[in-house]
């Protein structure tokens, strides 16, 4: 059975204190790996697409990367305003748009 | 207006109740989706549709009934629901089908039912 599984559930740091989110994956056949972030009260924003291992993506302060078998969301000295909650999605190859398998999220608080 | 727009933003309805939620994008977009989020668990694909015909149901029960005039406009009609039907309900869009991973979401519904 296809599987997103996102690391930790909340994440509390102080504003300038690094650390990094896991996603890790079971699925049967990846076709590419998405980063969003969610506000409360809002819908996701996509922040990145990652399609195959060892590949990196970077946007200010988040820095994705990808292994075979999971992915990090490094955040380099973060502000409060990077508090939301980040969602992880595996799209596989299946056919249909049915294909998309998003994690339950990290919910990040960074305090001043 | 620009990107996905979701009105209204909070719904509280009785379990007897009729309502609709609706949803408009204005990225020229052919593909619309329903999306559920309840606490602590996935989003969970609800119905796709792509140039106004549905191409998904994801085994959403009856009592949900999506409905989409054009490529620009989603409906989501609720009837008799059940107080675990009382979620997030978000709508996105993407170019196509094809297209699936990068959405583009609306601020979604909360939807309360008592």
């Amino acid at each position: 059975e296809d599987q997103v599984t996102q690391s930790p559930e909340a994440l509390r740091l102080q504003e300038g204190e690094s650390s990094s989110l896991n996603c890790s994956y079971t699925v049967s056949g990846l076709r590419g790996l998405f980063w969003y972030r969610q506000d409360p009260g809002k819908g996701p924003e996509f922040l990145f697409t990652l399609y195959s291992a060892g590949e990196e993506k970077e946007k200010e302060r988040l820095k994705a990367t990808l292994t075979k078998k999971e992915s990090f969301l490094h955040i380099t000295a973060p502000k409060p305003e990077d508090s939301a909650t980040y969602l992880c999605a595996v799209r596989t190859t299946e056919t249909g748009a049915n294909n998309l398998f998003f994690g339950t999220g990290t919910r990040l608080t960074v305090i001043p | 207006e620009t990107g996905v727009t979701q009105t209204p933003r909070h719904l509280v309805m009785g379990m007897t109740n009729k309502k609709s939620l609706k949803c408009e994008q204005h990225l020229g977009h052919n593909a619309m989706y329903w999306y559920k989020q309840s606490a602590k668990k996935p989003l969970e694909l609800m119905f796709v549709y792509n140039f106004k015909e549905q191409t998904e149901n994801n085994s959403v029960p009856s009592r949900f009934s999506p409905e989409c005039p054009n490529s620009s406009h989603l409906f989501l009609h609720l009837h008799t629901l059940q107080p675990e039907d009382s979620a997030l309900y978000l709508c996105a869009s993407s170019p196509g089908t094809a297209t699936n991973e990068k959405l583009f979401f609306g601020s979604g519904t909360q939807l309360s039912v008592l």
